[in-house]
């Protein structure tokens, strides 16, 4: 167990539909980072969070969007859903330049 | 931006062989991991390692930052090392956002 948890395991929706993702990280740790794993792009940074501010942003797409809250969980909301977004989306947490730790994952299915 | 090369792309080995993963990439980084994804898509810690050498049971890890390269090696291989190994960098400057690279899919075979 990395101390990671990410809710919900899997996710069925149709095209168009909203998402959220929610993830607590380990505890201690300020920064939280969103992946997106898929068959043609393998793993693929999204963005990261630290104590509540956005740090980095990768190719995370404009109807995607994110947030961390006052207590470090963090959310990750995906819109207008396509068929392309079916992926597995990761959360991950580290207490800086260090060691990441991920969670186990959210299989989204949009269909 | 930076590349990350692994290789082999695939690994078949019997119970018992040792292997050896390789991981090249382009440009300086202050971050090296390598983790491995079992097949229930669990994404495992192996190394934190951006230099030197370390040693974690039958798992190794080598960087040699200056040459650009990572190496794995797996000793006296169990059913339960299959899945994908990944090595990932995060640049100089980058903060701690990870690149990936595409992995090595390992199969042992009892």
């Amino acid at each position: 167990d990395s101390g990671v948890t990410q809710t919900p395991k899997h996710l069925i929706t149709a095209t168009g539909q909203r998402v959220t993702l929610r993830c607590s990280p380990r505890s201690g740790d300020l920064s939280v980072y969103w992946y997106q794993q898929s068959l043609d792009q393998g793993l693929q940074f999204l963005i990261q969070y630290y104590n509540g501010e956005e740090r980095a942003k990768g190719n995370i797409l404009e109807r995607f969007s994110a947030q961390q809250f006052p207590d470090l969980h963090s959310e990750l909301n995906l819109s207008s859903l396509e068929l392309g977004d079916s992926a597995l989306y990761f959360c991950a947490s580290s207490p800086g330049t260090v060691k990441t730790f991920f969670g186990q994952g959210t299989r989204l299915t949009v269909v | 931006g930076i590349q990350v090369e692994q290789s082999p792309p695939d690994l078949i080995l019997q119970e018992g062989a040792n292997s050896t993963l390789r991981c090249n990439f382009s440009d300086s980084v202050n971050n090296l991991q390598w983790f491995h994804q079992n097949p229930w898509g669990q994404l495992i810690n192996l190394f934190y390692i951006p230099s030197g050498t370390k040693q974690n049971g039958r798992l190794s890890a080598t960087t040699v930052a200056t040459e650009r390269y990572s190496l794995l090696y797996i000793s006296s291989s169990q059913t339960t090392d299959s899945g994908v190994y990944f090595c990932a960098v995060a640049p100089s400057g980058g903060y701690n956002k990870l690149i990936f690279g595409a992995g090595t899919r390992l199969a042992v075979h009892p």
